[in-house]
């Protein structure tokens, strides 16, 4: 049983540019979360969809955004990025109300 | 912005000694739960505590929760070199919504 995926697992983008991470979920998950963590830091909470809608958000700018498909798995989308982007970005995956399965993340480095 | 602390920043325990770990935190919440992390990689989920129990184990794992003064530890105990990484708390006020502390980073010595 395959557990959250996340792609792709490291990437380097430069300011200014977008970037779209993606993310399939636990089998039989249907909502999906996402974080952002920087170094020695814990994880921030961006936002979270359940039916393909976003449920909550966090105290995030609108150049994140994000997408849930009809097969659950879902995408994060961050526009203009800043150096501060730079961080781990991590997709948790449940059924609503249950615990959560995180992916191993996206460690996206912004220059 | 970050619910928990967790105290200490950094633990240094001797292979087969017990480690505790504690998380204070600001709201009233539905559960508190407790990752592990290693190497800035994936969280994997240790134990769920919710807000009417006091006490859970897990296998080598302990937690306790005090709602009244907003504070759970973890204790590992006979801890092993492969515990090494760094311990977070997660309170859940609003469903869905995790809200991690600092974490604690925990190292055993061979």
């Amino acid at each position: 049983d395959a557990g959250v995926t996340q792609s792709p697992t490291h990437l380097i983008k430069t300011r200014g540019q977008q970037v779209t991470l993606r993310c399939s979920p636990k089998s039989g998950h249907d909502t999906v979360s996402w974080y952002q963590q920087a170094l020695g830091q814990g994880p921030q909470f961006i936002f979270q969809y359940y039916e393909e809608e976003e449920r909550q958000r966090g105290n995030f700018p609108d150049r994140f955004s994000g997408h849930q498909f009809p097969n659950y798995s879902s995408e994060l989308n961050v526009n203009a990025l800043l150096l501060g982007d730079s961080a781990l970005y991590l997709c948790a995956s449940s059924l609503l109300g249950q615990s959560y399965t995180f992916g191993s993340g996206t460690r996206l480095t912004v220059v | 912005s970050q619910q928990g602390e967790e105290d200490p920043q950094a633990l240094s325990i001797q292979e087969g000694e017990n480690a505790t770990m504690n998380c204070s935190y600001k709201t009233s919440i539905n559960n508190l739960q407790w990752y592990r992390q290693n190497s800035g990689r994936g969280l994997v989920h240790l134990i769920l505590i919710r807000s009417n129990e006091r006490e859970k184990h897990s296998g080598r794992l302990r937690v306790t929760l005090d709602t009244s003064k907003k504070s759970s530890s973890l204790l590992i105990t006979a801890s092993r070199a492969a515990d090494t990484a760094s311990y977070f708390c997660a309170t859940d006020a609003k469903e869905g919504k995790l809200t991690f502390g600092t974490g604690t980073r925990l190292a055993v010595r061979p």
